[in-house]
């Protein structure tokens, strides 16, 4: 157990519709990121956010965004979803600093018809 | 930018055999390494990790990796495994502070232990 939660764990979306997905963080953790895993693939960097801003993000279009809350929860927004946005999302929390060992939750598994 | 090659896409072994899964990375600095184990429909849960100091790193379930900087590998071992490490295993990199937080993942290796 990480204490990394995620909601919901399926979804199930149609093309062109908005999805957001929760994440609710490790205590005492200040950092979330968030990744992409598609089928039979490692996970992708999407974006990480540092005490409510943003502080990196990977090779994703802007209809992905988030927003990290004051008590250090998370969302990921996706607009306008494609076929191939179908994957399972990951959270991860960490302290943040030097080291920064991120702990992940068990994932939300999206899949647009 | 740092990129991972995980050789092996799957690695079938018998129980109470010994097992490498082997990882390779490339960067122009210093990094961090990581092993990640998921089990099926779970997230990834740290196995171990080599941030700096003794290049063999142990990690739970008996795990251990060894870090080699000349050949830029962090192969992953265990003396003996067990049909419960029946899972996929990623292996991750991470530049230093200052230079972003993101992992980079390879595409993981399917360990399946049979009896």
């Amino acid at each position: 157990e990480t204490g990394v939660t995620q909601s919901p764990t399926h979804l199930i979306k149609t093309r062109g519709q908005q999805v957001t997905l929760r994440c609710s963080s490790q205590s005492g953790h200040n950092t979330v990121s968030w990744y992409q895993q598609a089928l039979g693939q490692g996970p992708q960097f999407i974006f990480q956010y540092y005490r409510e801003e943003e502080n990196g993000r990977g090779n994703f279009p802007p209809r992905f965004s988030g927003l990290q809350f004051p008590n250090y929860s998370s969302e990921l927004n996706v607009n306008a979803l494609e076929l191939d946005d179908s994957a399972l999302y990951l959270c991860a929390s960490s302290f943040g600093g030097k080291i920064n060992i991120q702990y992940f939750g068990a994932g939300t598994r999206l899949s647009v018809l | 930018a740092q990129s991972v090659t995980q050789l092996d896409s799957q690695v079938p072994v018998f129980e109470e055999a010994p097992v490498e899964l082997r990882c390779n990375y490339s960067s122009s600095v210093s990094v961090y390494l990581f092993w990640y184990v998921q089990y099926p429909n779970q997230g990834l849960q740290l196995l171990l990790k080599y941030l700096s100091g003794s290049t063999l790193v142990k990690g739970i379930n008996g795990f251990e990796a060894e870090f080699n900087k000349s050949q830029t590998s962090f192969h992953l071992r265990k003396p003996s495994v067990h049909i419960s490490d029946t899972a996929e295993y990623f292996c991750a990199v991470r530049g230093p502070p200052g230079g972003g937080n993101k992992l980079t993942f390879g595409t993981g290796t399917q360990l399946k232990v049979e009896l």
